[in-house]
């Protein structure tokens, strides 16, 4: 399984885009990158997919760049329900019941 | 109604008692997964389920067993609860789809355990 790297926390006001990096340096031909959203004392729910370029949804937007080493999950015009933890995971078929939730990205929204 | 559902939400217990948390889901899915969270830490996978017959460890099995009684229900049991055990409990299902094909995983509320 790709290890992920993505920053501890990140601060942001009402309104503003938030972009949140992942690396994932050894991540295989096959594999997909994923995000999921957890509020407090709530199991995460899933937001976003994509393999490569960029998926867009009603949440969020993935981008990918073409090497695929990292990823950059956007979250447009955050609101204070936005603030969350958000976890960054890389898998493919073989390993779609072993995906890693490591410690995530704290995000804080203010007024 | 939801779809996963956890009992207890809450438990206290003591040092060496057995315990058991159960998982049921309506959502039909085959697989069904149990993590722990332990504070500021993401999730660890402690065992997972493809269907009624196929039972796997996850990352930190130790200390833990599971029993998938049915399709809906999939239960973690502590044989012997040890303090370093206290955590934040999900259970989350998802559906197996088409070969190669992600399933987003879908949690339950989570039960809090905390061992004395």
């Amino acid at each position: 399984l790709a290890k992920t790297t993505q920053p501890i926390s990140m601060d942001s006001y009402e309104g503003q885009e938030v972009n949140i990096t992942c690396s994932h340096n050894n991540i295989a031909t096959n594999d997909y990158i994923t995000w999921y959203q957890q509020f407090p004392s709530q199991g995460p729910r899933f937001i976003i997919q994509g393999y490569k370029t960029k998926v867009t949804n009603e949440v969020a937007s993935l981008f990918i760049p073409a090497d695929r080493k990292s990823s950059t999950l956007s979250l447009p015009r955050v609101s204070l329900s936005d603030t969350a933890v958000y976890y960054c995971l890389v898998g493919g078929p073989n390993s779609w019941g072993k995906l890693q939730f490591g410690a995530g990205t704290q995000v804080v929204v203010t007024p | 109604d939801a779809d996963v559902t956890q009992t207890p939400r809450n438990r206290i217990t003591k040092t060496g008692k057995r315990i058991m948390l159960e998982c049921s889901q309506t959502k039909g899915h085959d697989r069904m997964y149990w993590y722990r969270q332990d504070p500021g830490l993401g999730l660890q996978l402690i065992y997972y389920s493809f269907d009624v017959k196929d039972i796997n460890k996850g990352e930190i099995s130790d200390g833990y067993s599971v029993s998938r009684q049915a399709q809906a229900k999939f239960s973690l049991s502590l044989e012997s609860a040890i303090p370093n055990q206290t955590a934040l409990y999900f259970c989350a299902t998802s559906d197996s789809g088409q070969v190669g094909q992600y399933n987003e995983q879908f949690f339950g509320p989570g039960t809090r355990l905390t061992v004395l």
